[in-house]
């Protein structure tokens, strides 16, 4: 699986959009990119993948650019509730487990 | 939505016990399972695959014997900690996916964490 590359740490104003930022340079052409985040002392919660296009859900939206080499997660409206640690990672459709990176860990702020 | 279910949630006992934990799905088949381990602090990283009616597959370093997975049906593996210490304990998390070779995500269980005395 391709590496990632993200930053340490984030923070964010409640209520205004977290973009939280993804680098994998070298990424496959069949190699999808996943955002999961993760609670203290939860387990990873699914958010969004995506290959190409851009994508949208109820928690969140994910803007792959067009090479590829970089994605981008964005909460809309950050509340207290979205602090967490946010991991993204690239894995092949056919690939059997995910491989977690240090992740970004978001801190929002009242 | 997927939902892969673990138990116990937290368990707290004497070294050299012997500790058993569940992870169901709930709502889907699972052929493949996946346990990892968390430390404080630190990533998750993959322990073992375990495959439904045969061996699990376990990543470099992690002791076969020391940690036992079972996966006897499609909806339930178990791994055992044979003889905790101290040293094992840590946070485990099971994960499981809808599809076998396909872009449908990895779902988690909540975790169970484990504390050695």
């Amino acid at each position: 699986d391709a590496k990632t590359t993200q930053p340490p740490s984030m923070d964010c104003a409640e209520g205004r959009a977290a973009n939280l930022p993804c680098n994998h340079s070298t990424i496959s052409g069949n190699e999808y990119v996943y955002w999961y985040r993760q609670i203290h002392s939860q387990g990873p919660q699914y958010i969004i993948h995506g290959l190409k296009n851009n994508e949208t859900n109820e928690m969140a939206s994910l803007i792959i650019t067009e090479d590829r080499k970089s994605s981008t997660l964005i909460l809309p409206h950050a509340t207290l509730r979205d602090t967490a640690v946010y991991y993204c990672i690239v894995r092949a459709g056919s690939a059997r487990q995910l491989t977690f990176g240090s992740g970004t860990q978001l801190t929002v702020l009242p | 939505g997927a939902v892969v279910s673990q138990h116990p949630s937290r368990v707290i006992c004497k070294s050299g016990t012997s500790v058993k934990i569940e992870c169901r799905s709930l709502d889907f088949q699972a052929t493949t399972m996946f346990w990892y381990r968390q430390f404080p602090k630190k990533s998750l990283m993959l322990m073992a695959t375990s495959n439904e009616g045969s061996k699990a597959t376990y990543e470099q370093g992690v002791e076969k014997d020391k940690f036992l997975i079972n996966h006897a049906s499609l909806t339930l593996s178990t791994l055992t900690v044979t003889s905790a210490h101290p040293e094992d304990s840590s946070f485990y998390i099971c994960s499981a996916r809808v599809a076998e070779n396909s872009n449908q995500p990895q779902h988690f269980g909540d975790g169970t964490r484990l504390s050695i005395l």
